[in-house]
Formats: C-alpha cells, sequence, structure tokens
C-alpha cells in the first residue's frame, strides 16, 4: 500500500473539468508534486509545490491542497490528457508516491 | 537542456547484484542544485521511490527503508554518471527502472523534473 491514497480511476468528458485528489499525513507539511505518464513513457512533471507548473505544462493544469489532500485540477479536459497521474511528496528524507489515478477522457 | 539515460542488464538471475548507470548530458552530477535519484516502477504498478544521491564536494544518499539494506547510489563526477546498485534481486525487483533528477530544495525535493527514458530489468531464473 502507498503512502499517498489516490482514486484508481477517474473519468471525464471532452473539455469538462476533472479534479484528482491525493490523500496522507505527509501532505500537512509537505508539498505535492504531481507527475503524467502515459503507456511505455517515462512521467513527466507537471505540477510541484503543490500548485506551481513547470515550463512547457499547458495552464489547464493546476494544483492545490488543504490539509491533508493535494488536488491536480485539468480545465476543459483534452484528449491527450488521458494517462496515469501520479502524486508524490516527502516524508523527512524519503519520497512518497501515490498509487496513482487512471484518466480516461470520454 | 538536460538528458538522463539508463543503461545496464535488461535480465538477471534471483540473488544476483543489479548494477545500473545513468549518464547525464547537458548538465553536471557535481552541481549543488540537484540530487540524482532512482524510482523504479514494477509492471503494471506504480512508481515506488528507491533511493537519491547528492554531491558537491561532500556526499548525502538517502535511500527508501524497505530497500536501505540492498541498495547503494553513488557517483562518478569525472564520468558525469551516477549508478545504482541493488543486490541480491528477487522476481519482486522485476521494474522499468527510471533514474531522475530532483532539486536540493526542502519544499520541493521531491519534484523530480528530469527523467530518463527507463530500463526494464528481469528477475528470472
Amino acid at each position: 500500500s502507498s503512502d499517498l491514497t489516490q482514486d484508481p480511476a477517474v473519468s471525464v468528458a471532452l473539455g469538462q473539468t476533472v479534479r484528482i485528489t491525493c490523500q496522507g499525513n505527509s501532505l500537512r507539511r509537505y508539498s505535492a508534486s504531481w507527475f503524467q505518464q502515459k503507456p511505455g513513457q517515462a512521467p513527466i512533471l507537471v505540477i510541484y509545490g503543490d500548485n506551481n507548473r513547470p515550463s512547457g505544462i499547458p495552464d489547464r493544469f493546476s494544483g492545490s491542497s488543504s490539509g491533508n489532500t493535494a488536488s491536480l485540477t485539468i480545465t476543459g479536459a483534452q484528449a491527450e490528457d488521458e494517462a496515469d497521474y501520479y502524486c508524490n511528496s516527502r516524508d523527512g528524507n524519503r519520497v512518497v508516491f501515490g498509487g496513482g489515478t487512471k484518466l480516461t477522457v470520454l | 537542456q538536460v538528458q538522463l539515460q539508463e543503461s545496464g542488464p535488461a535480465l538477471m538471475k534471483p540473488s544476483e547484484t543489479l548494477s545500473l548507470t545513468c549518464t547525464v548530458s547537458g548538465g553536471s552530477t557535481g552541481s549543488s542544485s540537484y540530487y540524482w535519484g532512482w524510482i523504479r516502477q514494477p509492471p503494471g504498478k506504480g512508481l515506488e521511490w528507491v533511493g537519491s544521491f547528492y554531491y558537491s564536494g561532500s556526499a548525502s544518499a538517502y535511500y527508501d527503508p524497505s530497500l536501505k539494506s540492498r541498495v547503494t547510489i553513488s557517483v562518478d563526477t569525472s564520468k558525469n554518471q551516477f549508478s545504482l546498485k541493488l543486490s541480491s534481486v528477487t522476481a519482486a525487483d522485476t521494474a522499468v527502472y527510471y533514474c531522475a533528477r530532483h532539486p536540493n530544495v526542502v519544499s520541493t525535493w521531491h519534484a523530480f523534473d528530469i527523467w530518463g527514458q527507463g530500463t526494464m530489468v528481469t528477475v528470472s531464473s
């Protein structure tokens, strides 16, 4: 089991908004990062420090955090956003990952 | 543009020691700004952090507690590479192994911003 808990699967209609959540005690103290992974590819960082987008990540991706829950929101989901999404954080000098959420764009 | 590339054996036998190397181009493994880490992903499963290493004059290494007794990560700044050694492998160590960079910043230490393409390692007799 993972230190961070994610829903295994979420779906969204094309063009609609979807929120993917991540829960864990470490999020009360440390920020969350979010990664997008498509089949056969390495993960890509899409959000860091709870709500910061790396260069090149579309602004439809946003993040937030409150208490023990971090969220990744995709506003106006596109077909190319269909992927697995992983949150992570730290717990002292250990990195922890969520179990991942499979996003389906309908 | 920083790029990472993993290399190592694709097939191993149980009880052997896995050795993987990550070659860094466009950046320096001796930079004070970054840690260099390994993450693995068993087939059909999620991401698992293995450990991370930092070297800029002095060295720091952190490992996942579940693997700590079997893992060593080191850096060769002269070759701009860092390596993973995992001893006494079993079938449970079968996974895609990624090397990745993350910042030497307390608040975003876990934000792996550059990843290698990954290398599949299968442990089978």
